[in-house]
Parts: structure tokens; C-alpha cells; sequence
């Protein structure tokens, strides 16, 4: 089955610089990648995703790419600011069947110093 | 349009106690699924449905039982508890899974501690 690895576990930058997450997956068959923020005493939301044909996506501050030789994807955050700072789950899927599930990281724990 | 619904949010048992962690959705999803975070390790599946009737196992099932009688209700039943079984559950749900682009709108969690 599909396993997902994620990169680092605990990550701090200084307000204003980048954040950088990295995951990879082992089943080339996987082809939707989706991004969570958890914040404490919540439930992970979804922030941002990618499909397998799109090498790229951007919404505002966050962007996701997507390399699927390497099968390794990344989650980036500009400009960070105070409210970023959260645990972040990626997740890879095989699409598009009744069996198909979402395989979750280990989280990342981001923290933006001020 | 509450989205997904866990209750309770807290629990205690104690170990052997059986108890059933609610789940529900006002969102008419066909797909809904539980999870368990522990410290660590993410988010790891342990159950999820596509629809009224069907349910599967996920990678941590043992332990555990579910039923999808309606679209709306998922729960989770725990028939024997263990310590092991500490932890943080989350209920989430989609769309038809043909619809994954929408992704998962998950619940605020119930934390469960078996002593």
C-alpha cells in the first residue's frame, strides 16, 4: 500500500522568511496530493491540493509542487506570519475507485518565531 | 450547516469498557472515514465507507467496528478497550470519492484515554 514519509518533523523560521515541507510516496499510482493545517484543538482543514497532472499550484501565500520521477512533493509558505504556525499534514490518494483512501505524513509542527 | 459533528469531545474508560464515538455529517458525503492521531505518527485510518452499507478497513482496524446504516452517521465502536487505543480520534467526509478535489472536511476530534 501507499506510504507517505514527511519532512522535518519540527520546523522554526523567523516571521517574514519561508517555510519548506517535504513528502515523499511510494506508489506511483498515487495522483492527488492534499495539504492540512491543524491548529490546536482542531481538526486538520484542508489548505491546498495538487493532482498529478499539475506540477504546480499556488493560492496566495502557499504554493505545492508535485515531482512525480522523484515522487516527492513540497509545501511552501511565504511571508510567514504568526498564524502559521500549526502542525501540517500532507497526503497522497489513488483516485478514482471505491477503494481509494488518503494516506496521511506525520505531520510537520511549524512554528514562526517573532 | 454544522459540517461534521464528533461527539464526545472527551472521554475517559476504563480498560475492557466498550463505548461508541458518534459521527455526523450535514453535507450529504457519500465517503466518510475515522482516524487516529497519536503523537508522531499522524493520521492513521482505521475504518471508512463510501456509502450507506459499505464500510472497509484501513491500515489500524483491529479493535475496532463501524456501520454506515444512513449517509448521515458514521460511528466508531470500540468493543473491548485497550490502553493502546489512547488517543485522538478524528471522523472525517467527501464527496463521492470520484470528487476527491474537494478533499476531507474532518471533525474537532475526541480525545479517549483508557486507564
Amino acid at each position: 500500500g501507499e506510504n507517505v514519509e514527511q519532512h522535518p518533523s519540527t520546523l522554526s523560521v523567523q516571521e517574514g522568511d519561508s517555510a519548506v515541507i517535504k513528502c515523499t510516496y511510494s506508489d506511483s499510482a498515487s495522483n492527488y496530493f492534499p495539504w492540512y493545517k491543524q491548529e490546536l484543538g482542531k481538526g486538520p482543514q484542508l489548505i491546498i491540493d495538487i493532482r498529478s497532472n499539475v506540477g504546480e499550484k499556488k493560492d496566495q501565500r502557499i504554493a505545492v509542487t508535485l515531482n512525480k520521477t522523484a515522487k516527492h512533493f513540497s509545501l511552501h509558505i511565504t511571508e510567514t506570519q504568526p498564524e502559521d504556525s500549526a502542525v501540517y499534514f500532507c497526503a497522497a490518494s489513488i483516485g478514482y475507485s471505491s477503494a481509494s483512501k488518503i494516506i496521511f505524513g506525520s505531520g510537520t509542527r511549524l512554528s514562526i518565531r517573532p | 450547516n454544522a459540517g461534521v459533528t464528533q461527539t464526545p469531545k472527551f472521554q475517559v474508560l476504563k480498560t475492557g469498557q466498550s463505548m461508541t464515538l458518534q459521527c455526523a455529517q450535514d453535507m450529504n458525503h457519500e465517503y466518510m472515514s475515522w482516524y487516529r492521531q497519536d503523537p508522531g505518527m499522524g493520521l492513521r485510518l482505521i475504518h471508512y465507507s463510501v456509502g450507506a452499507g459499505i464500510t472497509d478497513q484501513g491500515e489500524v482496524p483491529n479493535g475496532y467496528n463501524v456501520s454506515r446504516s444512513t449517509t448521515e452517521d458514521f460511528p466508531l465502536r470500540l468493543l473491548s478497550a485497550a490502553p493502546s487505543q489512547t488517543s485522538v480520534y478524528f471522523c472525517a467526509s467527501s464527496p463521492a470519492p470520484t470528487r476527491q478535489a474537494d478533499g476531507y472536511t474532518f471533525g474537532s476530534g475526541t480525545r479517549l484515554t483508557v486507564v
